[in-house]
């Protein structure tokens, strides 16, 4: 069973619209939850963390925990083409610090 | 461009070659870690090192050996490398590492793309 599961996609979302990446964890113990982007031919860059239930906002990006589910989630508002990339769910898993297990992320392409 | 940086950007050696895997960070950070991504898999982590002591070495085949002289230099040695390892090779660092490390993201570099022939 996978630690840390995303569907690949692709998910393709219009232009100006909410796209919607969720990720599922198995440990119950995660105590760190992170959202990193990925386009193609670069590395991983950080857009957001969450550590405890509920929603966190910054800018266009929503971060969505709920632990009891085991979910977490990552809105994106007014979805641009710029946003269109590979996104990967990590989690810290019981025991702390950063020691994190990705998911095999989310391609999301917005259209125009 | 970020603050850690990998050398080179692409790689194709044969397997009986030796070579290796340079990455540079000047974030000040006291972490740097070695991730593996292949294709359709998730980021595999190899080794960490915090404060220039190796603290995690996942199972890793001793074909890969990594060396970490200073807090802000990490390498990654290569020899005798199988196809299979072809992949690309990812550098990060952190702040700190280890249980008090959870407001402590990772940052990458730029990756280093192995092709093994």
């Amino acid at each position: 069973q996978k630690e840390v599961e995303q569907n690949s996609g692709p998910l393709s979302v219009p232009e100006g619209a909410i796209a919607s990446l969720n990720c599922t964890y198995s440990d119950r113990g995660s105590q760190s939850f992170f959202w990193y982007r990925q386009y193609s031919g670069k590395s991983p860059e950080l857009i957001m963390f969450i550590y405890s239930n509920g929603d966190k906002e910054d800018g266009r990006f929503t971060a969505q925990l709920n632990k009891a589910s085991q979910y977490v989630s990552l809105l994106i508002r007014d979805s641009q083409p710029s946003d269109s990339a590979t996104y990967l769910c990590a989690v810290s898993i019981t025991g702390g610090g950063n020691k994190l297990t990705f998911g095999t992320g989310t391609q999301l392409k917005v259209e125009l | 461009e970020t603050g850690v940086t990998q050398t080179p950007r692409h790689l194709v050696m044969g397997m009986t070659n030796k070579k290796s895997l340079k990455c540079e960070q000047h974030l000040g950070h006291n972490a740097m870690y070695w991730y593996k991504q292949s294709a359709k898999k998730p980021l595999e982590l190899m080794f960490v090192y915090s404060l220039e002591e190796r603290v995690e070495n996942n199972s890793v085949p001793s074909r890969f050996s990594p060396e970490c002289p200073n807090s802000s230099h990490l390498f990654l040695h290569l020899h005798t490398l199988q196809p299979e390892d072809s992949a690309l090779y990812l550098c990060a660092s952190s702040q700190e590492y280890g249980s008090t490390a959870n407001n402590s993201p990772l940052h990458f570099g730029n990756g280093t793309r192995l092709t093994v022939t």
